[in-house]
């Protein structure tokens, strides 16, 4: 069974500080994707990264295949960052469907 | 972005009754998926479908039936629903990698199910 583990659980900063958000995967996959969810609202898609570094605004995401784990780097936090950031993986081989981790839930203070 | 839209958005029902939950996507991606959120359980993914015609067993299909009629639509059906089924659905939308496109999914906005 695939299964996602993500870290910390929860994490607080003061505004402006960075976060670094960790995922790991059982197995290998080609197919991550990174996720911002407020309480009740949608999942918003922040990066889909299967494999390197990829940035979009303060948020970098590094991937790395062959250790099965991938990171989420939000510099400069803001208090509107505050919320449950998720991370899943993905399995080519059955739909693409995704795995999601159990989120870490950040909370940023001003 | 990609357009994913779910109908309703709140739904009450009784024990025993049928609930059909409803998405809709604008981007004519062959994959869509439908997951359930809970607390202590996180997402967790019910049906998904390659394409019309087509469904899938995902990780928890019990107590569920899906349906894809067209590309676009692609529905949740719970014949006779039970309190445990009490939960935030969410319905997905991608297409799988081929080497060229990415697999990344886009989530509509959910449905709050609350079986009474």
């Amino acid at each position: 069974e695939q299964q996602v583990q993500q870290s910390p659980a929860s994490l607080v900063l003061q505004e402006a500080e960075n976060a670094e958000l960790q995922c790991s995967f059982s197995i290998f996959t080609n197919q991550v994707q990174w996720f911002y969810q407020r309480p009740g609202g949608r999942l918003v898609s922040l990066l889909y990264n299967p494999s390197g570094t990829k940035q979009s605004g303060r948020l970098t995401s590094t991937t790395v295949i062959k250790e099965r784990r991938s990171s989420l780097h939000i510099s400069s936090s803001q208090i509107t960052d505050s919320g449950t950031y998720l991370c899943a993986m993905g399995n080519n081989n059955a739909g693409a469907k995704l795995t999601f981790g159990g989120g870490t839930r950040l909370t940023v203070r001003p | 972005e990609a357009a994913v839209t779910q109908s309703p958005r709140n739904k009450v029902a009784v024990t025993g009754g049928k609930v059909t939950l409803s998405c809709n996507q604008t981007n004519n991606h062959n994959n869509m998926y439908w997951y359930r959120q809970d607390t202590g359980h996180g997402l967790r993914l019910i049906h998904y479908s390659y394409g019309a015609g087509s469904t899938e067993k995902g990780d928890i299909p019990d107590g569920y039936k899906a349906s894809r009629p067209s590309q676009e639509n692609f529905s949740l059906i719970l014949e006779l629903a039970t309190p445990s089924q009490t939960s935030v659905y969410f319905c997905a939308s991608g297409d799988a990698w081929t080497g060229v496109n990415y697999a990344e999914q886009f989530f509509g906005p959910g449905t709050r199910l609350t079986v009474l």
